[in-house]
């Protein structure tokens, strides 16, 4: 599995966007990547996962350059409620695939 | 929006006993995973568990671990004989049934059940 880096941590204000970067050199071909939001005492949510270019939903976008190197995570007009550790993930499609977790980024949005 | 669900919320036991941890996953998921997180930690994998019987376990994941699918909706983590070093936020997670080679399915997490071992 390839390994993942991203920052320790982010600071942000209310009403900004926030871009957070993960390298991942290592990437297999059938790689995917994905992200997920972590608040304090509960369990991981599913962001958002992509295999190249672009993907949008109603939460964030993900960009993803032609290397695949790196990836992304944008998060439009951050609120107070944003504030959370935000991991990225690197996997191998399949049905019972694990979750390899790094430390994450911990996000901390401000009034 | 179906969730995850797990009980008890919180635990706490004396070292050496046996804990039982629940889970009930996302009623047309097919496979099953136990992830822990100690406090200030990184979320581990313990263990993922399709069709019955175990996919995969972490190397944490020793004989004092079982788990089980007791019924059609329910998904057990047995720690036999809890140490110190068990006490940690316990999550279960559910996926459907996986498309090989296309994509990974999302996994939901429940809410988590914290574990102290006195």
């Amino acid at each position: 599995l390839a390994k993942t880096t991203q920052p320790i941590s982010m600071d942000s204000y209310e009403g900004q966007e926030v871009n957070i970067t993960c390298s991942h050199n290592n990437i297999a071909t059938n790689d995917y990547i994905t992200w997920y939001q972590q608040f304090p005492s509960q369990g991981p949510r599913f962001i958002i996962q992509g295999y190249k270019t672009k993907v949008t939903n109603e939460v964030a976008s993900l960009f993803i350059p032609a290397d695949r190197k790196s990836s992304t995570l944008s998060l439009p007009r951050v609120s107070l409620s944003d504030t959370a550790v935000y991991y990225c993930l690197v996997f191998n499609p399949g049905g019972y695939n694990k979750l390899i977790f790094g430390a994450g980024t911990r996000l901390a949005v401000h009034p | 929006e179906p969730e995850v669900t797990q009980t008890p919320s919180h635990q706490v036991t004396q070292m050496g006993q046996e804990v039982i941890l629940r889970c009930v996953p996302i009623s047309n998921h097919l496979y099953f995973y136990w992830y822990r997180q100690i406090l200030g930690q990184k979320v581990e994998f313990l263990v993922s568990f399709y069709n019955n019987e175990i996919s995969e376990k972490s190397e944490i994941f020793d004989d004092q671990f079982s788990v089980e699918r007791p019924d059609g909706s329910n998904f057990t983590l047995k720690i036999r004989s809890t140490k110190l070093e068990d006490s940690a936020m316990y999550f279960c997670a559910s996926s459907e049934a996986g498309l090989a080679g296309a994509y990974q399915e999302t996994q939901y997490f429940g809410p988590g059940t914290r574990l102290l071992v006195l």
